[in-house]
């Protein structure tokens, strides 16, 4: 099977802009979560998505949202850039929504806002 | 709330020489851990979990890792560091009930030298 892919792999953006990251989960996978990991924070929850509903949201702003289609691949969109927003997107699959069951992380998508 | 800390930032060792790297977690119930690595410019793979079955659980490379409840801790063991092992490790964990939501520590780089 092939793994979780992430496009594009690198983005360059200005503040104030907006951005769009794409996740495909590995086949079969139902639920997509999405990670942001800077040096200063490390690796942190942004949100989950299970058939097309968010089902856990982490404490970011307003600005991240995100979706997922029927065929399970997930978007992530970032409004009105900040330098902060610089980072490592990741996004994993799992097959379900068990806490047991094992994530599966994308190479992830690095975005500099500069 | 569920938090992890790995103790040490950085941890050296010779080629050969046995890794040990610390994992504590605080959670008022034994949740399910885990420890992913991370090779530079890539996503984060799994190399074992631990969700109630054996205490000792042994993972991919070589690693393994000792769930102890009493000491609430998850460190991560190989007996003989090899040059591929320099990456950065993470601990992380989930509720052992409700949405698999990854809290992860600050990460430990493992530096090999020969």
């Amino acid at each position: 099977k092939a793994g979780v892919t992430q496009t594009p792999r690198y983005l360059i953006k200005t503040r104030g802009q907006q951005v769009t990251l794409s996740c495909s989960p590995i086949s079969g996978h139902r639920s997509v979560s999405w990670y942001q990991q800077t040096p200063g924070q490390g690796l942190q929850f942004l949100f989950e998505y299970f058939s097309e509903t968010q089902r856990n949201k982490g404490n970011f702003p307003g600005r991240f949202s995100g979706r997922q289609f029927s065929n399970s691949r997930s978007e992530m969109n970032v409004s009105t850039l900040e330098l902060g927003d610089s980072a490592l997107y990741l996004c994993a699959s799992s097959s379900q929504t068990s806490p047991q069951e094992t994530q599966y992380f994308g190479p992830g998508t690095r975005l500099l806002v500069l | 709330a569920q938090s992890v800390t790995q103790l040490g930032s950085h941890v050296s060792v010779s080629e050969g020489a046995l890794v040990l790297l610390r994992c504590n977690y605080s959670s008022s119930v034994p949740p399910y851990l885990f420890w992913y690595v991370q090779y530079p410019n890539q996503g984060l793979q799994l190399l074992l979990k631990y969700t109630s079955a054996a205490t000792l659980v042994k993972g991919i490379n070589g690693f393994e890792a000792e769930f102890k409840k009493s000491e609430t801790s998850f460190h991560l063991t190989k007996p003989s560091a090899h040059m591929s092992d320099a990456a950065e490790y993470f601990c992380a964990v989930t509720p052992n009930s409700g949405y698999s939501t990854l809290t992860f520590g600050k990460g430990t780089m493992l530096l090999v030298s020969p």
